[in-house]
């Protein structure tokens, strides 16, 4: 199947630098990713939504300013956390939709995580 | 708004069955699915169902929806340890502009 590569899977930081995850579709293009925040014992959160040569849709309450998102090209997204805090400790999963919307080869297909720990 | 529920625990013996279910909210859902998340991994995705559907079954897993009742679970057959993983169902409206997941069912295989 298709797959999303996404790196690092673990970085630790200290407060004040930033930080940048990758996100790369090694099979498919992806017109659209998704950024997802995970906290412990907790379900995804949608951040924002990323598309292709565009500027990404964040969600209600996350901060476009701190959580900068480039989708330049058709396989890769980045996000870069600026100025990480203590309090952006958390888990990040990028996905990656492949296919048509609404099409029956609509699939959306996750990347392995990153676990950001800001001391 | 939209609203995915689900039990956090499930424990089952080796070679059991497991049942995993989740309730949602929102009767305009267009796509539901089932992803599986192992520790320090993403998620993978273990099938789908349309919502003009209400069973669709792949190897092992069975995925059954009450539309009505706006229920959906899945069916693990003869439950193995390698299942032992968290298992989120999610819903989407329109595609997949917006997804919104559950809490995640945690599966605990005993041998």
């Amino acid at each position: 199947g298709a797959v999303v590569s996404q790196h690092p899977s673990r970085v630790i930081c200290k407060s004040g630098t930033s930080v940048k995850i990758e996100c790369r579709s090694l099979d498919f293009q992806a017109t659209t990713m998704f950024w997802y925040r995970q906290f412990p014992k907790q379900s995804l959160m949608l951040m924002a939504t990323s598309n292709e040569g565009s500027k990404a849709t964040y969600e209600q309450g996350v901060e476009k300013d701190k959580f900068l998102i480039n989708h330049a090209s058709l396989t890769l997204s980045t996000l870069t956390v600026t100025s990480a805090h203590p309090e952006d400790s958390s888990f990040y999963i990028c996905s990656a939709r492949a296919g048509l919307i609404g099409q029956s080869n609509e699939k959306l297909f996750f990347g392995s995580g990153t676990q950001l720990s800001v001391l | 708004g939209e609203d995915v529920e689900q039990s956090l625990f499930l424990s089952v013996r080796e070679g059991d069955s497991s049942v995993i279910n989740c309730t949602y909210t929102d009767s305009s859902s267009t796509y539901l699915y089932w992803y599986k998340q192992e520790p320090g991994a993403g998620l993978q995705l273990l099938t789908y169902i349309f919502s003009n559907m209400d069973m669709k079954q792949d190897q092992r897993l069975t995925v059954l929806l009450n539309k009505k009742d706006k229920h959906l679970s899945l069916r693990i057959a003869d439950t193995q340890t390698g299942d032992s993983a968290i298992y989120f169902c999610a819903e989407s409206i329109q595609g997949y502009q917006k997804v919104t997941f559950g809490t995640g069912t945690k599966l605990q295989v005993i041998p």
